[in-house]
Order: C-alpha cells, then sequence, then structure tokens
C-alpha cells in the first residue's frame, strides 16, 4: 500500500511571503514518481512537476522550487515571493514503479492575501 | 488547440439511476484516466483507458465501468448511484499508456446525486 500525507489542510500568507507545502509519502517502491498539481478555483488540476525517486536534485522553475528528499521520504514545494494568484489547492501524487497505482494527498489549500 | 473537454458540466441524478459522463482528450493524447474528487479530498483514481481497454483501475466497484472509442474520447458510467457518488468526476488525457506520465485535466462534471 501506499500513502501520501501533506498536513497542512489549509495556510494562509500576505503576499510576497515565502511559503513552502509538505508532502509527505510511503511507498515499498524504489522506483516511484512524485508529483505536484495545482487546482484553482475553476476546478481543473494544473501540472505542475514530476520527479522519478532517482533524481534527486531540486528544481527551481521561476517563483516554484522543489525539495525532494528520499531519506525523509519527503517532496516539498516551496513559493518564493508568493502572489494572489498562488491561491489554490496543492496536490501532492504518488505513483508506483509498476505504474498501476496512483494516490494524491488531501491537498493543502493555499490563500495568498493581498 | 483544445485541451481535454468534459460534458456535462453539472449533472443531478436521484439514488438508483445511472449516469454517464463524457470526455474528450487533448489533441495529440491517445490515453484518458478519470478520477473522482468527493469535496475537500483530494482525486482517486477510478481508471485509466488505453487502445479502447481498461489497463489500470484503482479501487472502486464495478457500477463504474467506462468506454474508450476509436477517436480516444471516453465515457465514465455510473450505475445504481448512492449518495456517496455524489463528487466531482475529472477526466485526464495523455500519452501513452501509464499514470506516471504527465496528465492534463479537464474542468470536470459535477455530479449531485439526491
Amino acid at each position: 500500500a501506499q500513502k501520501v500525507t501533506q498536513a497542512q489542510t489549509e495556510i494562509s500568507v500576505v503576499e510576497k511571503e515565502d511559503v513552502t507545502l509538505d508532502c509527505v509519502y510511503e511507498t515499498r517502491d524504489t522506483t516511484y514518481y512524485l508529483f505536484w498539481y495545482k487546482q484553482p478555483p475553476s476546478g481543473e488540476l494544473v501540472f505542475l512537476i514530476r520527479r522519478n525517486s532517482f533524481d534527486e536534485q531540486n528544481e527551481i522553475s521561476g517563483r516554484y522550487s522543489w525539495n525532494f528528499q528520499k531519506s525523509t521520504s519527503s517532496f516539498n514545494f516551496t513559493i518564493t515571493a508568493s502572489q494572489v494568484v498562488d491561491s489554490a489547492v496543492y496536490f501532492c501524487a504518488l505513483v508506483n514503479n509498476a505504474g498501476n497505482m496512483l494516490t494524491f494527498g488531501g491537498g493543502t489549500r493555499l490563500m495568498v492575501k493581498p | 488547440d483544445a485541451g481535454v473537454t468534459q460534458s456535462p458540466t453539472h449533472l443531478i441524478k436521484t439514488r438508483g439511476q445511472q449516469v454517464t459522463l463524457r470526455c474528450s482528450p487533448k489533441s495529440g493524447h491517445d490515453t484518458v484516466s478519470w478520477y473522482q474528487q468527493a469535496l475537500g479530498q483530494g482525486p482517486q483514481f477510478i481508471f485509466q483507458y488505453y487502445e479502447e481497454e481498461e489497463r489500470q483501475r484503482g479501487n472502486f466497484p464495478d457500477r463504474f465501468s467506462g468506454h474508450q472509442f476509436p477517436n480516444y474520447s471516453s465515457e465514465l458510467n455510473v450505475n445504481a448511484l448512492l449518495l456517496g457518488d455524489s463528487a466531482l468526476y475529472l477526466c485526464a488525457s495523455s500519452r501513452g499508456q501509464g499514470i506516471y506520465n504527465e496528465q492534463f485535466f479537464g474542468p470536470g462534471t459535477r455530479l449531485t446525486v439526491l
């Protein structure tokens, strides 16, 4: 069985603050894939990043960065200088090695206030 | 280039009825996956269709079935509706079989069962 936990149900920040969304996962596979998706109020999930378990390099894309630590089974997501448009629900997800099991976390609702 | 489209947007049914939801994938995509997202929760994987066959399936009962057509569009059918089937149903498309591929999501169909 596999599991994804996003302990932060809701986070509220003021614009321009940095914010980190936590994701902790459990799996018995040695090879797996991790994802982050954004779900704005419109409801459509938007793909942000995919990382396979062999690639522990941190990644930066504009104001977004991801910190993958296999030793602690975490794949955290940081938004630098947050903006009101970043307000959304963010989901972390895990796919197993066989590619036949996909598990989403419960999501973190981020509210960025002006 | 049209993205993933779903119809209808909203649907209201009563317990015991049957429902069919439709999805057209993004241009160039040949794989369609379906998800159920209850209010305030993360999406749950229902199944994936590739080459007109169900390839992967999540933990959903046989009341949930689907179909993929030669043009890659797909339908999700739910029989004997229960109150607990009320949710947002999301369709996602991708290239190639496997739920570890980057998926593009549609806006969803909101199903209410009374």
